[in-house]
């Protein structure tokens, strides 16, 4: 159980064009999912969290209208990174939330597989 | 500002041996605490949670917990080359369910 597929898993684009990534829960209905990004060797940085129905929202210098998030539904999230640049070129993860059994009422955060922006 | 700490390494330990990675956070309001394991090019991938102070084994995994000390470390019992990748502690931000991480340690197990 627990499972979050992103989609596409890599994509090569021209500087200025538009890319839209995709993240669903599979088996869940997630809470809250988050999109993070991380550079070569770096650890990971949230760039917004994302609610079902309500705006997303985004961490101190993410440009929100740079990077449009949509939450269609308990299980599906999208990531649309805007008029590209090779600067936007990472690893894009999104995570969904899941309530963990058990007394504690803790969210548990799944990732999905990422992907990988290379923009030319 | 909150952080969470860990040694970047690499930490390396011959194939059977016990590998101890180590942790600190700085938010008292911390509730939740995780660990995960990620390949090189891969995302992580949950291996350990843990809530309450104490130890919290599964497998060969133990997960221990001190909110004192605000120290977390995660025990890999009989490591196998298989378990070679970076390990990322993460902490829940106090009253939210956002995740603060730490740059991860390297763990490198050697035949």
């Amino acid at each position: 159980g627990a499972v979050v597929s992103q989609h596409p898993s890599w994509v090569i684009c021209k500087s200025g064009t538009s890319v839209k990534i995709e993240c669903r829960s599979l088996d869940f209905q997630a809470t809250t999912m988050f999109w993070y990004r991380q550079f070569p060797k770096q650890s990971l940085m949230l760039m917004a969290t994302s609610n079902e129905g309500s705006k997303a929202t985004y961490e101190q210098g993410v440009e929100k209208d740079k990077f449009l998030i949509n939450h269609a539904s308990l299980t599906l999230s999208t990531l649309t990174v805007t008029s590209a640049h090779p600067e936007d070129s990472s690893f894009y993860i999104c995570s969904a939330s899941l309530l963990a059994g058990g007394l504690y009422g803790v969210n548990e955060q799944f990732f999905g597989p990422g992907t990988r922006l290379t923009v030319l | 500002q909150k952080e969470v700490e860990q040694n970047s390494g690499p930490l390396s330990v011959p194939e059977g041996a016990i590998a101890s990675l180590n942790c600190t956070y700085s938010d008292r309001g911390s509730q939740s605490f995780f660990w995960y394991r990620q390949y090189s090019g891969k995302s992580p991938e949950l291996i350990m949670s843990i809530y309450s102070n104490g130890d919290k084994e599964d497998g060969r995994f133990t997960a221990q917990l001190n909110k004192a000390s605000q120290y977390v470390s995660l025990l890999i019992r009989d490591s196998q080359p298989s378990d070679s990748a970076t390990y990322l502690c993460a902490v829940n931000e106090f009253n939210t369910d956002k995740l603060i991480f730490g740059t991860g340690t390297r763990l490198q197990v050697f035949p």
